[in-house]
């Protein structure tokens, strides 16, 4: 089955500083693959995503690289605000997918931005 | 896009009693979701609902346990029943849009003592 290893947390850093969360992924063909963002007190925000091999997703300072030959699609930012502050999920689905009913998550990383 | 109500979004509940969690969507969908997120581990759905049909449940959880309506396209409910400390998660309520985005609701972080 498809599953979804995360860089366990949390994970604290200084503002202006470089991110990397790293994930990995188990499936068979060439899944979707999603970050998540979680802020306090609210609900899961679909981040980036990128449906196919060596697509790069971007948003709000963030990127990450759909890697088939590493199965990793990690998660960078080169330099974090206190706003970033949040648990970041990585997930995936299968081909062409982003169904909540085909979602499978990772673990989350909470990430802790210090001014 | 959707915007989801979810409430309560926090409650903290004697073993043994049952909490219900209402799902709210600005938009109509055909289909919903729940999730649990336990403490330190990822988000596993529970079951999808459709309106005017019962709930589709995955491997793992029941219908006693975890009942569902879903009365209409813009609301649904998930009951938690015969709470032990083991239930004690993160329950999120989910859509899909056009078949390709999921979007969540805030949450309900249950604890049972």
């Amino acid at each position: 089955g498809n599953s979804v290893t995360q860089m366990e947390g949390p994970v604290t850093l200084s503002e202006e500083a470089f991110l990397t969360i790293n994930c990995t992924y188990t499936a068979t063909g060439y899944p979707s693959l999603f970050w998540y963002v979680q802020y306090p007190g609210e609900g899961l925000q679909l981040l980036l995503k990128a449906t196919k091999a060596d697509d790069k997703g971007s948003n709000k300072g963030f990127e990450a690289t759909y890697r088939k030959e590493t199965t990793s699609f990690h998660l960078e930012k080169g330099s974090v605000q206190v706003s970033d502050s949040a648990v970041y999920f990585c997930a995936l689905s299968p081909p062409l997918s982003g169904s909540a009913r085909q979602l499978t998550f990772g673990s989350g990383t909470q990430l802790t931005v210090l001014p | 896009s959707a915007v989801i109500s979810q409430k309560p979004s926090r409650d903290i509940c004697q073993r043994g009693t049952s909490l219900t969690i209402q799902c709210q969507v600005d938009s109509q969908v055909t289909m919903m979701f729940w999730y649990r997120q336990q403490p330190g581990q990822s988000l596993t759905l529970i079951a999808t609902a459709n309106q005017g049909s019962e709930a589709t449940y995955e491997s793992g959880f029941v219908i006693d346990k975890f009942p569902i309506s879903r009365p209409n396209l813009t609301f649904s409910t998930l009951t938690v029943s015969n709470m032990s400390p083991e239930d004690s998660s993160i329950y999120l309520c989910s859509v899909e849009v056009g078949g390709t985005e999921a979007f969540f609701g805030q949450g309900t972080r249950l604890t049972v003592v």
